[in-house]
């Protein structure tokens, strides 16, 4: 069965400073991994994933990802953190083929500091 | 831009009391997933469906949460009875399509119906 792990509980960043949001994942098999954000009491929304194809994927807001396979890693950043950036990330993987079914972690609290 | 709606957005019931959340996927969308997130954790599948027909209910608790999607659009899910562990928020999401080989498409969430059980 496919998991994911976020191992840190909050992320505590200063305006301006680079952002980083780790994740490991588990999954048997080729991953789509993703990412998702979460404001307060508000659903998901999606914010990048890979494929395949390029390591690094850009998406919404200027956040990106890199692929990892050897180290089963899917890290998020920003280069320049903004104090809107405060939210929950999640990170998800599914297998290549299948029903689509997500794994999400459990979530990674990102404060930006001003 | 399309959404997927789901009401009510809050939802405070008392334990023993049947409850109801509606979603209604974007148009066009076959697969429809309702999770359940319990705070401070991540989304947790509950039920999955392909059309009409559920494709994934392994982690449904069918003593007490039951979900249709007759027509193969909007879909409901019923707890009866609630019980204190329900409250959580129910999350609903759509994507094109699910089965087969090559689906890349990412999930799309409504903004979810919080429940309260007291």
């Amino acid at each position: 069965a496919q998991s994911v792990a976020q191992p840190e509980d909050q992320v505590n960043v200063a305006e301006g400073n680079p952002l980083t949001v780790k994740c490991t994942y588990s999954v048997s098999g080729n991953p789509y991994l993703f990412w998702y954000v979460q404001y307060p009491n508000r659903g998901l929304q999606f914010l990048l994933k890979y494929i395949t194809g390029d390591n690094l994927v850009k998406g919404s807001y200027g956040f990106e990802a890199e692929f990892n396979k050897s180290q089963t890693s899917f890290h998020l950043k920003k280069p320049s953190a903004l104090v809107s950036d405060s939210a929950l990330y999640f990170c998800a993987v599914r297998v290549r083929y299948g029903n689509n079914r997500l794994a999400f972690g459990k979530g990674n609290q990102v404060v930006v500091i001003p | 831009e399309a959404e997927v709606a789901q009401s009510p957005r809050y939802k405070i019931t008392e334990k023993s009391q049947a409850v109801a959340f509606w979603c209604d996927p974007i148009s066009g969308h076959a697969t429809l997933y309702w999770y359940r997130q319990i705070l401070g954790q991540g989304p947790e599948l509950l039920v999955q469906f392909q059309d009409e027909s559920v494709v994934d209910d392994s982690q449904l608790p069918k003593d007490r949460f039951s979900a249709e999607r007759l027509k193969g659009v909007d879909s409901t899910l019923k707890i009866q009875p609630a019980e204190l562990g329900d409250s959580a928020m129910y999350l609903c999401a759509s994507s094109l399509w699910a089965t087969g080989t090559g689906n890349t498409g990412e999930l799309f969430f409504g903004e979810g119906s919080r429940l309260t059980v007291l």
